[in-house]
């Protein structure tokens, strides 16, 4: 049930474009997206909802195709403080939007100066 | 409160011992997680809360580890006679409700079995 995320690790320089993404064996009604920097808990980025809608936060966007089970993070023209690990969470409970979140393995980012 | 808090912040206890983990979930969030990250490690998920119930129990690893929530709110995570590998963060979030709420993550109790 856990989903799959790559890469597990990144590194970039200020300035250049990443992509992480997120697969599930099992049909999805939703991704949510965490930040978690060293030390930290994890914040919300976003959820995306049926539908293949693309959410944004700061230059930090995600896509969600439920066909293929699958999510993209895209980190554009990264800074500095996107460092962190990323990680994505797909419902527990199969195809429904209640019950647990279980989360992916994590891709870790390191952005350099 | 203004959001999730947990205690005690760090936690070092002896083999065998029981231990106690509280969360004080945001006021009104009705959905409570319990999580736990081993160094370096992903966030596993042991169990969630609707109100004071909990219809999900699966992530528990093994009998030793228990939870309870009261009134709806502060939650107990109890591990018995705790074993080295049960060190980790164990961290508490809580949501609004269980649809698609973003959860907001406490500071987590960094636990140490020596």
């Amino acid at each position: 049930q856990q989903p799959v995320q790559s890469p597990q690790a990144v590194i970039l320089r200020e300035g250049e474009d990443a992509v992480i993404n997120c697969s599930s064996s099992k049909a999805l009604y939703s991704v949510h997206w965490y930040r978690q920097k060293h030390g930290e808990a994890p914040v919300f980025l976003m959820i995306l909802l049926k539908g293949g809608e693309q959410k944004g936060h700061e230059k930090i966007s995600a896509s969600f195709n439920e066909k293929k089970q699958q999510s993209s993070l895209y980190l554009t023209a990264s800074q500095l403080s996107y460092s962190g690990t990323y990680f994505c969470g797909t419902p527990g409970v199969y195809g429904g939007s209640q019950g647990n979140l279980i989360f992916g393995k994590g891709t870790k980012l390191s952005v350099k100066p | 409160g203004a959001g999730v808090s947990q205690s005690p912040s760090n936690k070092v206890t002896e083999k065998g011992k029981d231990v106690e983990l509280r969360c004080d979930p945001i006021s009104g969030h009705t959905a409570l997680y319990w999580y736990r990250q081993s160094l370096g490690q992903g966030l596993e998920f042991l169990i969630y809360f609707q109100g004071n119930s909990a219809p999900d129990k699966s992530g528990l690893p093994s009998d030793r580890f228990s939870a309870e929530r009261t009134g709806g709110s502060v939650s107990t995570l109890t591990i018995q006679r705790t074993q080295q590998e049960d060190s980790a963060v164990y961290l508490c979030a809580s949501s609004l409700g269980p649809n698609n709420e973003k959860l907001f993550f406490g500071s987590g109790t960094q636990l140490s079995v020596l």
